[in-house]
């Protein structure tokens, strides 16, 4: 997606070490999803952030949303194999609430 | 349990034929999405329905087409007129439309890949 930048596009990390994934939108966002999807799966819904400086966690997966650089990093602390996937941001719109946008996805590795 | 099933998983299309996908949902959600994601590639929106007996174009419906009769369901075909349909296509719910705003987000099937042969 154009709106929406994740980065880093993959990432290879060795288990128990934490790391950051970012999203930033062009646009204004209402709100910010993140999702998790394992290859050839359908998407898990992690959490959904609307306000700014909101911050949520998911066992040992939090993410923040900073709504004035329209950008939301998700952080995993101590990562596990379990952990492994494809992480995707999904931007909430305040207006045609139901067709939110989705960025390219940020592929993780955790290797044991 | 409640979710979305999405059958079959995995579809194989000759050239020149139109081929269904099939979309089933018991959360009583009143709004279904059809999804294309390709390799390396985020989702784009196909064709979304607020509402039953109610459908709109999303940003790619071209060579695509479906329908909402029922509230659970919301099948997709793929007809000939889609020139590139190997893709992976995912199907998700909303409570609401305006659900999505809330921290409802969307259910997503498990997805149905299909193939050109």
């Amino acid at each position: 997606s154009q709106e929406l930048e994740q980065s880093p596009q993959s990432l290879i990390v060795q288990e128990g070490k934490n790391l950051t994934i970012n999203c930033t939108s062009s646009k204004t966002l209402y709100g910010l999803y993140w999702y998790k999807q394992k290859y050839g799966e359908g998407l898990i819904f992690l959490m959904m952030l609307q306000k700014g400086g909101e911050e949520k966690s998911h066992e040992k997966i939090t993410a923040k949303l900073d709504e004035k650089k329209q950008q939301s990093s998700l952080h995993i602390t101590a990562s596990q194999p379990s952990h492994a996937g494809t992480y995707l941001c999904g931007a909430v719109r305040n207006t045609n609430a139901g067709k939110s946008t989705f960025g390219d996805g940020t592929t993780l590795t955790v290797k044991p | 349990d409640g979710g979305i099933t999405q059958s079959p998983k995995y579809l194989f299309r000759k050239e020149g034929q139109n081929v269904t996908l099939s979309c089933e949902q018991n959360l009583n959600h009143d709004a279904m999405y059809w999804y294309r994601q390709d390799p390396g590639q985020g989702l784009r929106l196909i064709y979304y329905s607020q509402i039953v007996n109610d459908f709109q174009k999303g940003d790619i419906a071209e060579g695509y087409s479906v329908s909402r009769e029922k509230k659970e369901s919301f099948p997709l075909t793929v007809t000939s007129a889609q020139k590139n349909p190997t893709a992976f296509y995912l199907c998700a719910s909303s409570l609401h439309w305006t659900g999505a705003l809330r921290n409802y987000g969307y259910t997503f099937g498990s997805g149905t890949r299909l193939t050109v042969v």
